[in-house]
C-alpha cells in the first residue's frame, strides 16, 4: 500500500502564475481533504471532495478550486499567485468524511 | 467559531522521561473527535492517538496517552519513556460530526525536542 502520494515535491512560480497539485488517495480511500500549512502554523483546511463533488470548504479565496477524478484522486488549482500563498499544502484522505485522515508528504509552494 | 489553542510554542525533555502537550479548544457541540497529530522533519503528518468525546475513557496508545477533561475542553498528550525519535512538531486537532464535520481544525503546534 503506497499510502497518500502528493505530485511534485516542491514548485517555485512567481506572483499571478497559476500552479496545479496534485493527490493519489490511499487505497481504499474515498474522500480528498485538502489543507495550507504556512511556515511555523499549524495546516488550515482549504476544502474537502467526495464523489466528485466539493462538499465543503474552509475561508479561502475563489483562486482556489480542485477536482476530484473517478479513481478519487484529487487536484488543486491555486490561480492568481500571491506570495502569501507560499505554503506546504498537504493533501489528507479518508473512507468517508468522519473517519481517520491519513496525510500526504505535502509540496512545497514557493511564490517569488 | 471553533478554535484549538496549544500554549507551548517549544518544549524540550530528556530521553527516558515524561512530557506532557497542553492543547484547550472551544466549540459548543457536543460529538467531535480530537487527535494528536505528530510532524518530523520529513513533514509527513501521523496521527498519534484519537479521542471520541463521547467516550469517558482516556485514549491510550503505547507510550502516549491523553487526559481528556471534556468539561474544562482539554486536551493533554502525555509522552512516557520519551526517544530521540518522538522529537518532533505535535498538533492538537479537532473534527466535529455532523454539521460541518469532517474537516480537522489545528492548533498552531508544538514543538518538542528529546534531548540525549
Amino acid at each position: 500500500d503506497a499510502g497518500v502520494t502528493q505530485s511534485p515535491t516542491h514548485l517555485i512560480k512567481t506572483r499571478g502564475q497559476q500552479v496545479t497539485l496534485r493527490c493519489s488517495p490511499k487505497s481504499g480511500h474515498d474522500t480528498v481533504s485538502w489543507y495550507q500549512q504556512a511556515l511555523g502554523q499549524g495546516p488550515q483546511f482549504i476544502f474537502q471532495y467526495y464523489e466528485e463533488e466539493e462538499r465543503q470548504r474552509g475561508n479561502f479565496p475563489d483562486r482556489f478550486s480542485g477536482h476530484q477524478f473517478p479513481n478519487y484522486s484529487s487536484e488543486l488549482n491555486v490561480n492568481a499567485l500571491l506570495l502569501g500563498d507560499s505554503a506546504l499544502y498537504l493533501c489528507a484522505s479518508s473512507w468517508g468524511d468522519y473517519n481517520e485522515q491519513f496525510f500526504g508528504p505535502g509540496t512545497r509552494l514557493t511564490v517569488l | 467559531a471553533q478554535t484549538v489553542t496549544q500554549s507551548q510554542p517549544e518544549m524540550s525533555v530528556q530521553e527516558a522521561e515524561t512530557v506532557t502537550l497542553s492543547c484547550t479548544y472551544d466549540t459548543s457541540e457536543n460529538n467531535y473527535y480530537l487527535f494528536w497529530y505528530k510532524q518530523p522533519p520529513s513533514r509527513q503528518m501521523i496521527l498519534v492517538i484519537r479521542q471520541e468525546a463521547y467516550k469517558q475513557q482516556n485514549a491510550t496508545e503505547n507510550r502516549f496517552s491523553v487526559n481528556f477533561q471534556k468539561a474544562a475542553k482539554s486536551f493533554s498528550l502525555k509522552i512516557s519513556d520519551s526517544q530521540l525519535g518522538d522529537t518532533a512538531m505535535y498538533f492538537c486537532a479537532f473534527m466535529h460530526l455532523y454539521n460541518q464535520g469532517g474537516k480537522l481544525i489545528f492548533g498552531q503546534g508544538t514543538e518538542l525536542s528529546v534531548k540525549p
